[in-house]
């Protein structure tokens, strides 16, 4: 049971638009940021979203996140097949002291 | 460019202790956090606690407080996580990942930046 709440799949079509939603609490995405990782099969997570919208280096701007109250979201934009993989959405837990990580969210482009 | 590169798989009987290393490649410690983070077969991510090694702290998630210890060698910037009383549940690939910053104490918000390759922890007897 994992302390933030995501679907367990979405799926579209190549080029369309999907949103993974994110859902918290107050002890942690409503008291801090949230952060996306993408992880391929048999791969490592790899950071894609931080500071609830900011993109690291070399990540595709198709990618964006926002963030209201203790829900966030990740949006992918002009969905390409490369783009299948899970994504995760954490954020820092003031109760427990540590970052928590939803359940994962497997993207299907159809 | 900074790699963490994990130590290999390793098959453990249930009640023994398994130790998995994570060194910094081209870089040294610095100022980051480094963290264990472990996601058992089909499932998602689970924080266990992290170590910052220049100002020598730990943190543990309550759930791993007791069986968890992790260390740090600054002159090979190499960190270790050491899980004992390992049941079959232990079974997962365990990661190292990086947060924080080269200068200053990591922050809460600070998202892992840089992840190992991973290390396959199998439990059977």
């Amino acid at each position: 049971q994992s302390v933030l709440t995501q679907p367990p799949s979405v799926s579209e079509a190549p080029r369309q638009r999907v949103t993974i939603s994110c859902s918290g609490s107050s002890s942690n995405i409503g008291n801090n940021v949230v952060n996306w990782y993408q992880q391929f099969p048999g791969k490592a997570p790899k950071l894609l979203i931080y500071y609830n919208r900011l993109l690291p280096s070399g990540v595709s701007d198709r990618f964006s996140a926002s963030k209201s109250g203790t829900s966030a979201s990740l949006a992918i934009s002009g969905l390409q097949s490369e783009d299948e993989a899970i994504y995760y959405c954490a954020a820092w837990d003031d109760r427990l002291n540590g970052p928590v990580f939803g359940g994962g969210t497997k993207l299907t482009v159809l | 460019q900074v790699q963490l590169v994990q130590s290999g798989a390793e098959v453990e009987k249930p009640g023994s202790s398994v130790k998995v290393s994570c060194k910094v490649s081209g870089d040294t410690f610095r100022s980051y956090a480094f963290s264990w983070v472990r996601q058992a077969p089909g499932q998602g991510l689970e924080w266990m606690g992290e170590i910052t090694p220049v100002f020598r702290t730990t943190d543990y998630a309550q759930k791993f407080q007791d069986r968890v210890t992790l260390t740090a060698d600054a002159s090979t910037s190499t960190a270790y996580m050491e899980l004992s009383s390992l049941n079959s549940e232990d079974t997962a690939v365990y990661y190292c990942a990086r947060r924080g910053h080269e200068y200053s104490s990591p922050q809460p918000n600070d998202a892992f930046d840089l992840w190992g390759q991973g290390t396959t922890v199998s439990v059977s007897s």
